[in-house]
């Protein structure tokens, strides 16, 4: 069974400061990784995507993530968050023949002026 | 193109009652899903279909069932609703329904049970 574990349910932090929200998974079999963020009232907007090849996998709005295969991680950071960064973040994981995804608990960014 | 489209935006049950929530995927794609997304937790898969057929099943019980119809739209009902069904319902399509494939996530159901 696949589990993801967001490891900080509140990240508070000023703007234009970096931000990392931490991810970690636990999968028998090579699995998939998302970062999605919902707004309030509003449904999942996927940021990025790792399925293979490069660790490192750049997303919208400046964020990127990298994929650990050994620390089973696969945290999200950006260098420069903005107000309109404040928002839930969930790391969710997938395997290959089935389609369903396990999520993380989410993340809350409260970004401040 | 229009997204992901579910019906309706609310909705406000009492318990026993039976609901139906309904989705429309995106143009082109076969695979719908369904998730349940409790206040302060993230969503929780409940189905996933793939061409009228019914590919996998979460953890919930049977009183939560879905169907798919040729247009690859969607329905999940629940019957006999529990004060514990509140919640939002978050319908995703994506092409093929495989686990490399992205699925696009409506903007959800909110389901209140009094």
């Amino acid at each position: 069974a696949q589990s993801v574990t967001q490891l900080d349910s509140q990240v508070p932090v000023f703007e234009e400061a970096p931000v990392e929200l931490r991810c970690n998974y636990s999968s028998s079999v090579s699995v998939y990784l998302f970062w999605y963020v919902q707004y309030p009232n509003q449904g999942l907007q996927l940021l990025l995507k790792y399925l293979s090849g490069s660790t490192l996998v750049k997303g919208i709005n400046g964020f990127e993530a990298e994929f650990n295969k050994s620390q089973t991680s696969f945290h999200l950071r950006k260098p420069s968050v903005h107000i309109s960064d404040t928002a839930e973040y969930f790391c969710a994981v997938s395997e290959d023949n089935a389609g369903k995804s396990t999520f993380g608990d989410g993340t809350t960014l409260t970004v401040k002026p | 193109d229009a997204g992901v489209t579910q019906s309706p935006t609310h909705l406000i049950k009492t318990r026993g009652q039976q609901v139906t929530l309904r989705c429309s995927p995106i143009s082109g794609h076969k695979s719908v899903s369904w998730y349940q997304q409790v206040l302060g937790q993230g969503p929780q898969f409940i189905f996933q279909y793939y061409e009228k057929e019914e590919r996998g099943r979460g953890n919930f019980p049977d009183r939560f069932s879905a169907r798919q119809f040729p247009n690859y739209s969607s329905e999940l009902n629940v019957n006999a609703l529990l004060l514990g069904d509140s919640a939002l319902y978050l319908c995703a399509s994506s092409l093929a329904g495989w686990g490399s494939n992205e699925q696009f996530f409506g903007p959800g159901t909110r389901l209140t049970v009094l």
